[in-house]
């Protein structure tokens, strides 16, 4: 299965500015994965990034707010824009297949002061 | 669309025993994959342990293994021997066959005590 470096592991931000996570995947994969975890919650997915494409968001996220960029098959970033203290959360990547089954990356705890 | 409930927001547990974790889901598909992840306070997600629907047989890994009933649409995970190292919270998920995506539960956390 995929390993997955994701970085920065945390940060903290001012608000108003916006804060880039990268995801670099150890394979070739054709989708990946944004999932976005609120304090004590379950995951919720942002967007799946494809390659050569837009990305396709969930409702409630959009594209001005998450940009993301995949530039090829194995890696991947996710911007945070305009932050505010509401996007203080984990942000995590995701990759694999239905066979061997979805890894994540170790995440990025984000606080919005 | 799919739901998937973990009715237990915490379990306890002593070193060495066994404990189940429940997981139900909803879904008019016929074919999906169900996985349990483990995220111990590193907050990585760890694959525990995944399950093709069309699959009868119940998977197993080591000290972990389900049991899924498809037509209950129920799929807990039973730990033997726990560890201390089993601490974590525990979330069951479902896909549907060809999209990819994950929907997951709550969550459980799991304490495993000396």
């Amino acid at each position: 299965s995929a390993v997955i470096s994701q970085k920065p592991s945390r940060d903290i931000c001012q608000r108003g500015t916006s804060l880039t996570i990268q995801c670099q995947v150890d394979s070739q994969v054709t989708m990946m994965f944004w999932y976005r975890q609120q304090p004590g919650q379950s995951l919720t997915l942002i967007a799946t990034a494809n390659q050569g494409s837009e990305a396709t968001y969930e409702s409630g996220f959009v594209i001005d707010k998450f940009p993301i960029s995949r530039p090829n098959l194995t890696f991947s970033t996710l911007t945070v824009s305009n932050m505010s203290p509401e996007d203080s959360s984990i942000y995590l990547c995701s990759a694999g297949t239905e066979y061997y089954g979805y890894t994540f990356g170790s995440g990025t705890r984000l606080t919005v002061v | 669309a799919q739901t998937v409930t973990q009715s237990q927001p915490e379990m306890s547990v002593q070193e060495a025993e066994t404990v189940t974790l429940s997981c139900t889901y909803d879904t008019s598909e016929n074919n999906y994959y169900l996985f349990w992840y483990k995220q111990p306070p590193s907050r990585q997600m760890i694959l525990v342990i995944r399950q093709e629907a069309y699959k009868q047989q119940n998977a197993t890994e080591n000290r972990f293994s389900v049991n899924f009933q498809k037509a209950a649409k129920s799929f807990s995970l039973k730990i033997s021997d726990s560890q201390l190292g089993d601490t974590a919270m525990y979330f069951c998920a479902f896909m549907k066959e060809g999209y990819s995506t994950l929907t997951f539960g709550k969550g459980t956390m799991l304490l495993v005590s000396p």
